[in-house]
Formats: structure tokens, sequence, C-alpha cells
């Protein structure tokens, strides 16, 4: 059965930082490309951030790029997403997601997700 | 950056009904590549549907996707109670921003 469970979400003061963590299980997670999701309150769905299985290619929005870096231990079967400079409009919940398997390169779905973590930044 | 909107914003049915759930694109969509979600309180969103119209591993055949260019539907027929939930419309037909729509929610009647 396919698991993904997040941490690390917290209330953090505005230009602070926190690094979050996705806990995979069940599929070779190596295999697949997997994604950091956010949503805001009351807002839509948001990609943030995606990194191929061997971390050879990573890509981000652009409102969070140069501020946030996302990574993974193949090792430890585990994604990160290191937040920096953060914002009152990063207050979201940040779920990660695995790239479906039936996806083109980064023309990706997602048939995993986890549950989210909050990060709430305010002073 | 394609915008999704999608209609209506509620949906009130009763258990046993039908329900179209329409989710419009600012630009057409390549290769039908628009995926269904749907997402309950406190719990992971849910792979229903995918390329427009495949059903993911374990979604009843209640639940289909049809659609292409600017304008997909999901149908659910015969509603169960547990089907009452959000569901967001998401698509991938470019490179990374993907967008997602900002959700119907399918309340009981």
């Amino acid at each position: 059965e396919v698991q993904l469970l997040e941490s690390g979400g917290d209330l953090v003061q505005p230009g602070g930082s926190l690094r979050l963590s996705c806990a995979a299980s069940g599929f070779a997670f190596g295999d697949y490309a997997m994604s950091w999701v956010r949503q805001a309150p009351g807002k839509r769905l948001e990609w943030v951030s995606g990194i191929s299985g061997s971390a050879s290619i990573i890509k981000y929005a652009d409102s969070v790029k140069g501020r946030f870096t996302i990574s993974r231990d193949n090792s430890k079967y585990t994604l990160y997403l290191q937040m920096n400079s953060l914002r009152a409009e990063d207050t979201a919940i940040y779920y990660c997601a695995k790239k479906g398997p039936y996806s083109d390169n980064w023309s990706m779905y997602f048939d995993f997700w986890g549950q989210g973590t909050l990060v709430t930044v305010s002073s | 950056e394609i915008v999704l909107t999608q209609s209506p914003g509620t949906l009130s049915l009763s258990p046993g009904e039908r329900a179209t759930l329409s989710c419009r694109a600012s630009q057409s969509v390549t290769n039908r590549y628009l995926a269904w979600y749907q997402q309950k309180p406190g719990q992971a969103l849910r792979l229903l549907i995918y390329g427009a119209s495949t059903r993911a591993t374990g979604i009843p055949d209640r639940f289909s996707g049809s659609g292409s260019g600017t304008d997909f539907t999901l149908t659910i027929t015969g509603l169960e109670p547990e089907d009452f939930a959000l569901y967001y419309c998401q698509q991938y037909g470019t490179s990374p921003p993907y967008s997602f729509g900002q959700g119907t929610k399918l309340e009981i009647k």
C-alpha cells in the first residue's frame, strides 16, 4: 500500500525558514518523480515544485523560485522541501504527491497524495 | 498558464442521482491531459480519472470522465453516500506549473 506522510509544518515568522519532509512507502520511491503541491486557505491547489526520480531535474513555480529548495534521499524514501524567506502568502497546507505511472515525463498527474502538513507564516 | 474553471461551485443532489461536474480550460488541453481528484475532510486527495477518461485503479465504474479541447466533464451515476465530497480537475498538458480548478463541492440535498 502506497503511503505518503508529510511532517514539519509549523507556525513561523515572516522571513523565517522551515523544512518539510515526506516519508514514502509501498512503492519504488527512486523510480518516480515527486512534487509538492500547496493549498492556501480558500484558494485552489497550487503546484509548488517537482523533482525527478534521480533528482537530476528539478522545477519550481515562479512564486517560490529562489526561496524554496526541493530534494530527496532515495535511500531513506524521503522527499524534502526547504523553505526560506517565508512570506504570509506561503501559508498553506503542503502536500507531497507521487507522479502517476502513465504520465509523460513532466506532463504529470498524481496518483497518490499525502494528507498534508500545515505551514502558517505569521508574526 | 491555462486557467481551469469548474462549475457549479456547489452541487446539491440526493443519493442515487446523477452528478455532472464541469471543468472548462482557458485554452485547449494538450492530449486530453486532464485529471480529476476527490477530496474529503482530513483525507488525502484521491485520483479518480486521468487522461480525461481513464479511471484510476480501484475507482468504481459509476465515475466516468469525458471531454476534449477546453471542455471536460466528470459524471457520477447513482450517487453513493461516500461520493459527497470536493472534486478538483487538473490539467497537465503543459510543462509545470500545472493548474487546478477551484473545486466543486458535491453535497447531500
